[in-house]
């Protein structure tokens, strides 16, 4: 298996555009995790999915970002318009239950200019 | 609600000796605890968890982590470090009932030839 993919590697916007980050989980994992890391906050959960369904999206800063998984194999996490704070690396992550613990893709670098 | 405390931001340490990344938390419930590590614009590597049993755990790498209850505490250590343990360390911990694992604030190893 590949791992969890992740595109693209950098992604480099102006404040405004919409933005949409790409997640391939591990095939067979049912949980799938969206976080993003930066220095002053570190690593922040924004929404996971179980078996494709939203679970928990309280993470998620405001409405300006969405995120959706349409099958058990792609999920994708928009932000719609971006803005300059959002800058970070953006992880996906996924699970076959999570007393295994996770494997993370190697994210998606997000700079807003 | 869950949480992770790495009281160091930067731990530094000579070759060859051993070293000690601290970790406490805080669950309702049994905890079930972690330690991933990520080295320069890598994503997280999994590196040993603790579920239930021995307290003292055996991961990658060479690494350990002691589990201890009455301390809340699950410090993760190495016997000898060597320079290419260099890295940014997380602890993790999920709750009874949760499936969502919450992240310390990582800790920087800096392992000095």
């Amino acid at each position: 298996d590949a791992g969890v993919i992740q595109s693209p590697r950098h992604e480099v916007t102006e404040m405004g555009q919409e933005v949409t980050l790409r997640c391939k989980p591990i095939s067979g994992h049912d949980y799938l995790f969206w976080y993003r890391q930066t220095m002053m906050r570190g690593l922040e959960l924004l929404i996971y999915f179980n078996n494709n369904v939203p679970i928990d999206d309280s993470g998620m800063p405001e409405d300006r970002f969405s995120a959706k998984m349409p099958n058990a194999s792609f999920s994708t996490l928009k932000i719609q318009p971006s803005e300059p704070r959002d800058s970070a690396v953006y992880f996906c992550a996924s699970s076959l239950k999570s007393l295994y613990g996770y494997t993370f893709g190697s994210g998606t670098r997000l700079t807003v200019v | 609600a869950q949480s992770v405390a790495q009281p160091e931001d930067q731990v530094n340490v000579a070759e060859g000796n051993p070293l000690t990344v601290k970790c406490t938390y805080s669950v309702s419930g049994n905890p079930y605890l972690f330690w991933y590590v990520q080295y320069p614009n890598r994503g997280l590597q999994f590196l040993l968890k603790y579920i239930t049993g021995d307290n003292l755990v055996k991961g990658s790498y060479g690494f350990e982590a002691e589990f201890n209850k009455s301390q809340t505490s699950f410090h993760l250590k190495k016997p000898s470090a060597l320079v290419s343990d260099s890295a940014l360390y997380f602890c993790a911990v999920i709750g009874a009932g949760s499936y969502q694992l919450t992240f310390g604030k990582g800790t920087k190893l800096s392992v000095i030839p």
